[in-house]
């Protein structure tokens, strides 16, 4: 079957330290993958995209990698900060998603410490 | 950015009521939205793809009765939930897409049926 998987547990870290959040997907094949942000009671705030033939991408603190032999997306945040903290939702549009239909994973809730 | 406008942002009806919901985009044309629900600590399900000037297409397991939507221009498509129920309480979001690869989201709606 197909599936996104992120990690279900929230993850805390102290503030200043790098956080790294992991979305794996299994029987997909991905144009594209994409980090979105949401808070509670929000909309997704888009964050970062990365191409099937990328590896790295990066955005200020951020910093997204794509690899497709694991199946697998990471996404950092360095020089962490309270404000950072948040659902931070992985989605990826399949080959053939005409549409650009997102399929969103689970969601992983950070929270970083002061 | 682009920016998507939802409203209401919550709302609260009776059982067997019909509710309302709008999706705008203020600075650009969507040809195409989408619909989506999340229920608490949830990932975001697609519902349905909202085509300026056609019928929407919804998702397996949507009743297209239940949710109907209407994409009359460029920038509104609406989502009515018919004779709502409480199991229909969640919370709806509606995203489009400019003429880039990203999706802008509006801010939600939480649904409350008494």
């Amino acid at each position: 079957s197909q599936k996104i998987e992120q990690n279900s547990e929230a993850l805390n870290i102290q503030e200043g330290k790098t956080a790294t959040l992991t979305c794996n997907y299994t029987n997909y094949s991905p144009a594209y993958l994409q980090w979105y942000r949401q808070d509670p009671g929000r909309g997704p705030v888009f964050l970062l995209l990365i191409r099937e033939n990328e590896k790295e991408k990066r955005k200020e603190r951020l910093k997204v990698t794509f690899d497709t032999t694991l199946k697998q997306s990471l996404f950092h945040i360095t020089a962490s900060q309270p404000a950072d903290s948040a659902t931070y939702l992985c989605a990826l549009t399949n080959y053939g998603g005409a549409t650009n239909k997102l399929i969103f994973g689970t969601g992983t809730l950070l929270a970083v410490q002061p | 950015g682009a920016v998507v406008s939802q409203h209401p942002s919550r709302v609260i009806c009776k059982s067997g009521t019909s509710v309302k919901i709008e999706c705008r985009s203020l600075d650009f044309q969507a040809t195409t939205m989408f619909w989506y629900r999340q229920f608490p600590k949830q990932s975001l399900m697609l519902m349905a793809t909202s085509n300026e000037g056609s019928k929407a297409t919804y998702e397996q397991g949507v009743e297209k009765d239940k949710f109907l939507i209407n994409h009359a221009s460029l920038t509104l498509s609406t989502l009515t939930v018919t004779s709502a129920h409480p199991e229909d309480s969640s919370f709806y979001i509606c995203s489009a897409r400019d003429s880039t690869t990203e999706l802008f989201f509006g801010s939600g709606t939480q649904l409350s049926v008494l």
